[in-house]
């Protein structure tokens, strides 16, 4: 089935630095999305992606559409304490009908020091 | 702008016991609503397609014995863990498609004891 590969799957920077994470499928995806979950609540989206080699921001954080449609990064630039929390990326798998449920890569928890 | 909320936040409950959550979109209607687990330190794993006046989907090796479904209504989904056991405890999340994306409540802690 169609899964998605998250890398890195933690890491610690300091306060300030820019923050790269990438999300690769063996699958074509047709929408790429990015979410954050924070501790004890639901995933938040942040960056939605519907079009190969795409390049969308929102704020800090900028989101690309890999030309094949089997991969994506996220960035988050100058990092800050409130960026801690585990960001997933997920695409959609159809069941036909026009409608689909999300896959979601493993996430990776990010960690910030002041 | 689309919200889904859940209830209970936190729920504590003996095992044997049966356990309902409640999943709400807020301003607009879902035909469709997912129900995910999430254990500690893992991804969101999806359960079950809840769907609008006909039957729950659910995914290979979830019980729908078990796990309960009922979409009643354009804005509610309930899952209902039925004789819960301590391997049941986890995050429980629920999410709905609106007109562009995929949002989620704020999920339920389940801690059977």
């Amino acid at each position: 089935g169609q899964q998605l590969n998250q890398s890195p799957q933690s890491m610690f920077i300091q306060e300030g630095e820019d923050v790269s994470m990438n999300c690769t499928s063996s699958s074509i995806f047709n929408t790429w999305l990015w979410y954050k979950q924070e501790p004890g609540e639901g995933p938040v989206l942040l960056i939605a992606l519907y079009k190969a080699g795409e390049l969308t921001s929102n704020g800090r954080l900028t989101a690309q559409f890999g030309i094949t449609r089997k991969d994506s990064f996220l960035n988050i630039s100058a990092s800050i304490p409130s960026d801690v929390g585990i960001y997933f990326c997920a695409g959609p798998k159809y069941s036909g009908a026009g409608s689909y449920q999300l896959t979601f890569g493993k996430g990776t928890k990010l960690s910030v020091i002041p | 702008g689309a919200v889904v909320s859940q209830h209970p936040s936190r729920v504590i409950c003996k095992s044997g016991t049966s356990v309902k959550i409640e999943c709400r979109s807020l301003d607009f209607q879902a035909t469709t609503m997912f129900w995910y687990r999430q254990f500690p330190k893992q991804s969101l794993m999806l359960m079950a397609t809840s769907n609008e006046g006909s039957k729950a989907t659910y995914e290979q090796g979830v019980e729908k014995d078990k796990f309960l479904i009922n979409h009643a209504s354009l804005t509610l989904s309930t899952l209902t863990v039925t004789s819960a056991h301590p391997e049941d405890s986890s995050f429980y999340i629920c999410s709905a498609r609106d007109k562009v994306a995929v949002i989620f409540g704020p999920g339920t802690r389940l801690l059977v004891l």
